[in-house]
Parts: structure tokens; sequence; C-alpha cells
């Protein structure tokens, strides 16, 4: 079993919808949860980054995170062409600098 | 915001030769950089993590010979792949971290093709 799940996709949605994209993870030291967004031949660019449970909200993105279920998740509101990207989520634990990647799931937001 | 660079974007080399690449933090001290493999749609992997002035540790199945690190100041990090094969084509990412802060700031990636 991989430390952090996350489904590839593609997951296809139309203009203006709403997205859920999630990951679980196995490890409970994990602290820190990221979500990354990657345009195809890019770097990774930080979207959102979470301490521990909780919401955070930033413009279209919503973050979440459940450690007690060990599940996260990101919501993008108002969903534009621009978002079709991978979006991948990262964690870490208290204390080390290591992030530990899902497998990011492709999403194309269509006109 | 912290902006990491890496040199060259793209490569393209002959099997057998060894290829450098360069990742640099513009605008902060990196007190540890990452090294990570992605291949086609799949995520990133670690392959190790450089300390400046201070040997690379590697993952497990990364072979430290065949990629050498080496992290001489706080903003440049070099990642040379030795005697490339065409197995070795990839996507390679750098990262950089600062002690100060919990994140870690992507470059834009090299791509590695070898013939």
């Amino acid at each position: 079993q991989k430390e952090v799940e996350q489904d590839p996709g593609p997951l296809s949605v139309p203009e203006g919808a709403i997205v859920s994209l999630n990951c679980t993870y196995s490890n409970s030291a994990f602290q820190y949860f990221m979500w990354y967004r990657q345009y195809s031949r890019k770097g990774p660019e930080l979207l959102m980054y979470t301490y521990s449970s909780g919401n955070k909200e930033d413009g279209r993105f919503t973050a979440q995170v459940d450690k007690s279920s060990k599940y996260i998740s990101l919501f993008i509101r108002d969903s534009q062409p621009s978002d079709s990207a991978t979006y991948l989520c990262a964690m870490m634990t208290g204390g080390g600098n290591k992030l530990t990647f899902g497998t990011g799931t492709q999403l194309k937001v269509e006109l | 915001g912290a902006v990491v660079s890496q040199h060259p974007s793209r490569v393209i080399c002959k099997s057998g030769t060894s290829v450098k690449i360069e990742c640099r933090s513009l605008d902060f001290q990196a007190t540890t950089m990452f090294w990570y493999r992605q291949f086609p749609k799949q995520s990133l992997m670690l392959m190790a993590t450089s300390n400046e002035g201070s040997k690379a540790t590697y993952e497990q199945g990364v072979e430290k010979d065949k990629f050498l690190i080496n992290h001489a100041s706080l903003t440049l990090s070099t990642l040379t792949v030795t005697s490339a094969h065409p197995e070795d084509s990839s996507f390679y990412i750098c990262s950089a971290w600062t002690s100060g802060g919990n994140e870690q700031f992507f470059g834009p990636g090299t791509r590695l093709t070898v013939l």
C-alpha cells in the first residue's frame, strides 16, 4: 500500500463546475499538507498549504484536512479552462522536510 | 516569491555521455535541495536530498555513483547523470527548502532524452 493514494483521473468537467480532488494517506505522522498544480512539462507550483486539520480558503480554492480520517481534499470553485493541469497532493511529517507525493490527478476543464 | 531555476531546460544526449543539471535558488538561501525524477503520467519520485557542504542522502534504489550530486553553495546544487542510458530519460526536477519555512520551492524541470 502506498503512503499516499490519489486517483490519477483523468477528470473532465465543464467550465464553471466545482471540482473536488482527494487524497488519502496512511502515515499518521503527516502534519503538513500541500496541493501543487503542475502544467505539462513544468515544475509543480504550490497552491495550498495547510498545517494539521481544518479548512483553508484562497480565492477559488479551498483545502480541507481531516486527520481523523486521513483524508484531504481540494475544491476548486468556478473552474476555468486555465485550471486544466495535474494536481498533486503532498505531505510532510512534523520536523521533517521530505515531501511524499500522491500520483497526481489530471484535470481537464472544458468550455 | 521564492524562485528556483534549472538549467538546461532540455537536453538530448547520446548514450554513454554525462549530463550536468544545475539548480539555483535565485532570491533565497537554500539549506537543503531535493532532486526528483518524474516519468510520464507519474508522480514525483524523490531521488536524493542534498545539504550544503555535505554529502547527499540518496533514496533506496537510486545509484549514488550514477547520479552525482554536489551542493557547493547555499544557492546552487548540481545533478550529474553519468554514463546516461535511454532508461535515464525522464523529467528531472529540483526543489529548494529553507530552514526558515516549511515549503519546498520547485524549479521548472529539465527534460533529459538519452538516445
